[in-house]
Parts: C-alpha cells; structure tokens; sequence
C-alpha cells in the first residue's frame, strides 16, 4: 500500500520560499508521475504541477514563475518550492501520485498525502 | 485556460439518485476524474478515465462523459455520501480542477 507524507514548516514569512517534502513509503517514484494540489481553506483544490519519473516536469500557468518541482535525492521522495509567497498561498498542500502520463490524459490521482496546512503571516 | 464548471451545490433525499455535472469546451474529447472530499479529509478518487471505479469504491458510484459535460451518478445516495465532489481533467497536460460541488443528504 503506497502512503505519501508531506512535510515542512508550518509558517512561512511573507516575500520568502515555501518548501515541502513528499516522502513515498510502500513504493518508489520510478513509472509513476507525482503531484502537487493545494486547497486554501474553504476553497476548492488547485493543481500546482507535476514530475515524472525521470524528471519532467509542468507546472499550472498561474504559478509557473515561482514553482519549481524536483525528484529527491533518494528513490523515495520528491519536493516543492513556491518563493515570494503571499498571504494567498496560505493552503493546506497534498501531494499525490499521478497513474499516467498526464500528456495522454490518462492520469489518476489515486494516491493522496494526508495534507499540510501552511500559513504565510508574518 | 480551460475551466471546468460544478453546481455549487446538489441535495438528495436517501435511496435516491444525485447526478453532479461537470462541463468544459469538449470535455468529451479529454478524461475525467471525479474525487470525494469529506470534511478535514484528503480526497478520495472515486472514478478515473470517466467511468472507471478503484478498488473499494462501491457500485453505486458510476460516471460518464459526453459532449461537453462529464456527470458523475450515485444511486441509492446514502448519507455517508454527503461531502464535496470535484472533477478533473487534464488539458495539454495542466490538471485542471472544478470548484467542487457540495452533495447534501437530505
């Protein structure tokens, strides 16, 4: 059973880089695509991006300029980075694994974290 | 961008059906996916590929995917299933999501 935990600070300063970790027990990110989705409270889910396996990566229009998705250094885990924040990036952030390859559309988010809530205030 | 339209909101009394929509440009010609959320929970995927169910999610969840409108049905609605429901797509491999629609259980 593939578990997925997000990690991090819970408080990021206005104008710094949020970064979270998305650490994958009971598989490995080899033949999947992993994502990043978060939810400002009361609000609906937003796609942040994604990357595959082997490092390819696509990131929503809206956040491209300040989103960079990598692979870790191990097998195991992959990160987020969204600098500049501001009070409007305050969401609870999820990472998920991603079926297939989203180029063909064919790609689920089967696997989701359990969540973490990160608050911009200064 | 593409954009993906949800009622906000759809009631149901129990044992009856719920129909929620999701509409988009062609959106017949794309996947879509359905997710459940309860509340403080991560969602749940409920359907993929249209009309597809995981492992585990009952059969009283099905969906389809048509023209411009995806709809995802849950016969004989039980109150366990009141939570939000978002549908997915990809377009030009940016996931899109709609804003949720709110499913309440009479």
């Amino acid at each position: 059973q593939v578990q997925l935990q997000e990690s991090g600070p819970g408080l990021v300063k206005p104008s710094e880089t949020l970064s979270l970790t998305c650490s994958i027990s009971g598989g490995f990110i080899s033949d999947y695509y992993w994502t990043w989705v978060r939810q400002p409270p009361g609000k609906g889910l937003e796609w942040i991006g994604y990357i595959s396996y082997n490092g390819d990566t696509n990131y929503n229009p809206s956040l491209k300029s300040r989103v960079t998705i990598s692979l870790g250094t191990s097998k195991n885990h992959f990160s987020l980075k969204l600098n500049s924040v501001t009070a409007a990036d305050t969401a609870v952030y999820y990472c998920a694994r991603v079926t297939g390859p989203p180029v063909l559309g064919s790609g689920a988010l089967d696997y989701w974290g359990q969540g973490i809530l990160i608050t911009v205030s200064s | 961008s593409y954009e993906l339209t949800q009622p906000p909101s759809v009631s149901v009394y129990p044992g009856q059906t719920a129909n929620i929509t999701c509409s988009g440009d062609k959106l017949g010609h794309k996947y879509a996916y359905w997710y459940q959320q309860n509340p403080g929970q991560s969602p749940v995927l409920v359907i993929y590929q249209d009309r597809k169910r995981p492992s585990g999610i009952p059969e009283r969840f099905s969906g389809s995917n048509s023209g411009n409108t995806a709809t995802l049905t849950i016969s004989g609605t039980q109150a366990i299933d009141e939570a939000d429901y978002y549908c997915q797509t990809w377009d030009s491999s940016t996931g899109v999501f709609g804003a949720g629609t709110k499913l309440t259980v009479l």
